[in-house]
């Protein structure tokens, strides 16, 4: 059965603090790995991740890929309280299928 | 960017009563929409693929009578929630794929907040 997996579920910093969130996946016929930003709406499109290796960075959020070992990582820097939200990771199954994992629960606070 | 928009973006409504949910993709041709639930505190769930002029594709478990998919054109899908009941209730997003630059990105609408009471 295919499967995105992320960890942790909930985490809670205090500003300013960096974060690593994980995602790992199995999934067949595996086409591309997205991050996902979601605050009380839909969810808001953050990196696609096609290639092993090759970080993609925005600002203070970053992510990388590792095909070998099926998992991304997305980093955020020097949090800020308005990067409070839950981040999805997805994963693309042959034509356009999103996967998504559970979600990690991201708190930053004063 | 592309947008996607969903109407309506809350409805309630009585058990027993059926609810239609529109999708449309504002300045761009989707040939390919997805309608997907989520519970609270939990993530995306893919409910269904629904293809311009063709039968929606369903997930295991999801009930293709009472989830109703139309997409009759290329900017617009609707999904019809039938006889809803109290266990309805959820957040339904669609999305719809447009290319972008180099790749097939889905873009999402806002999501419409069903509760059935």
């Amino acid at each position: 059965e295919d499967k995105v997996v992320q960890s942790p579920l909930s985490l809670v910093v205090h500003e300013g603090d960096t974060v690593t969130l994980n995602c790992s996946y199995e999934v067949t016929n595996f086409r591309s790995l997205l991050w996902y930003k979601q605050e009380k709406k839909a969810p808001t499109f953050l990196f696609m991740l096609t290639s092993s290796g090759i970080e993609k960075k925005s600002g203070r959020l970053s992510s990388i890929l590792d095909k070998k070992e099926l998992f991304s990582i997305l980093n955020i820097t020097a949090t800020q309280t308005g990067d409070s939200a839950v981040y999805l990771c997805a994963v693309t199954q042959g034509a356009q299928k999103l996967v998504f994992g559970q979600g990690t629960r991201l708190t930053i606070n004063p | 960017g592309a947008v996607v928009s969903q109407h309506p973006s809350r409805v309630i409504c009585k058990s027993g009563t059926s609810v239609k949910i529109e999708c449309r993709s504002l300045d761009f041709q989707a040939t390919t929409m997805f309608w997907y639930r989520q519970f609270p505190k939990q993530s995306l769930m893919l409910m269904a693929t629904s293809n311009e002029g063709s039968k929606a594709t369903y997930e295991q478990g999801v009930e293709k009578d009472k989830f109703l998919i139309n997409h009759a054109s290329l900017t617009l899908s609707t999904l019809t929630v039938t006889s809803a009941h109290p266990e309805d209730s959820s957040f339904y997003i669609c999305s719809a794929t447009g290319f972008s630059g180099s790749y097939n990105e889905q873009f999402f609408g806002p999501g419409t907040r069903l509760t059935v009471l």
